[in-house]
C-alpha cells in the first residue's frame, strides 16, 4: 500500500514565524504535491514537483515555497506565516507509470492554525 | 481552466439505501479519481477511472469520457460511508494538476 505521511496532524504557530510542513512517501513516486483545503474554496494546488530539485507553481503559490532535496520528501515552507494561511494542508504523491498515470495518494493532512 | 461540478451538494440517506453521485466536467481529461474524505480529513482513494466501469465491494463507478461525466454508486449504504465525496480530474493541458469538484456531503443515518 502507498503510504504518505505528514510531520504533524495539528500545528499552532504565531504570525511571522517560519513554518515547515514535511511530507514523506514510501512508494518511490516521482511526483509530489501540496494542496490546501478551505471551507467553500475546496482543494487548491499550491506547488508540485515532478523530480528531485524540480518544482512548479500551482494555482496559489504566493506566500509559500517548497523544497525537494530527496525523492521521498517534499517540504512546504511558509516564510512568514500569516493568519490567512490558517488551513488544512494536504500532501500527495503519484507515479508516472503509464497504467495508473498520476493517480494521486494523499497524506492525513496537517491542520495549521496561525494566531 | 476545466470546470468540475458535482451533484447533489448534500445527501442524507438511511442506512441500507442506494445512491448515485454525479461529476460533470467541461473538457476532455487524462485522469479522473473519486475520493472519500473521512471525518478526520483523510482523503481515501476510491477509484482511478478515466473511462469505463469499475466495482469495489458496495461501491462502483462509471465514467463516460465522451459525454464528460462520471457516476459513483453507493449501494446498501452504511454509517461509515458518511463524509465528503470528491471527484477530481486532470485536464490534458494541465499536466499533473488535479482539479477538484466542490464535493458531495453524504450523511448516512442509522
Amino acid at each position: 500500500d502507498v503510504k504518505v505521511t505528514q510531520s504533524s496532524r495539528y500545528l499552532v504557530k504565531r504570525t511571522g514565524e517560519k513554518v515547515f510542513l514535511e511530507c514523506v512517501q514510501d512508494m518511490d513516486h516521482e511526483n509530489m504535491f501540496w494542496y490546501r483545503q478551505d471551507p467553500g474554496l475546496g482543494l487548491r494546488l499550491i506547488y508540485f514537483s515532478y523530480d528531485v530539485k524540480m518544482k512548479e507553481k500551482g494555482d496559489i503559490p504566493e506566500g509559500y515555497s517548497v523544497s525537494r532535496e530527496k525523492k521521498e520528501r517534499f517540504s512546504l515552507i511558509l516564510e512568514s506565516a500569516s493568519t490567512n494561511q490558517t488551513s488544512m494542508y494536504l500532501c500527495a504523491s503519484s507515479s508516472r507509470l503509464a497504467a495508473r498515470y498520476n493517480e494521486q495518494f494523499f497524506g492525513p493532512g496537517t491542520r495549521l492554525t496561525v494566531l | 481552466g476545466i470546470q468540475v461540478e458535482q451533484s447533489p451538494p448534500d445527501l442524507i440517506l438511511q442506512e441500507g439505501a442506494n445512491s448515485t453521485l454525479r461529476c460533470n466536467f467541461s473538457d476532455s481529461v487524462n485522469n479522473l479519481q473519486w475520493f472519500h474524505q473521512n471525518p478526520w480529513g483523510q482523503l481515501i482513494n476510491l477509484f482511478y477511472i478515466p473511462s469505463g466501469t469499475k466495482q469495489n465491494g458496495r461501491l462502483s463507478a462509471t465514467t463516460v469520457a465522451t459525454e464528460r461525466y462520471s457516476l459513483l454508486y453507493i449501494s446498501s449504504s452504511q454509517t461509515t460511508d458518511s463524509g465528503v465525496y470528491f471527484c477530481a480530474v486532470e485536464h490534458g493541458d494541465s499536466w499533473g494538476k488535479l482539479q477538484f469538484g466542490a464535493g458531495t456531503q453524504v450523511v448516512v443515518t442509522p
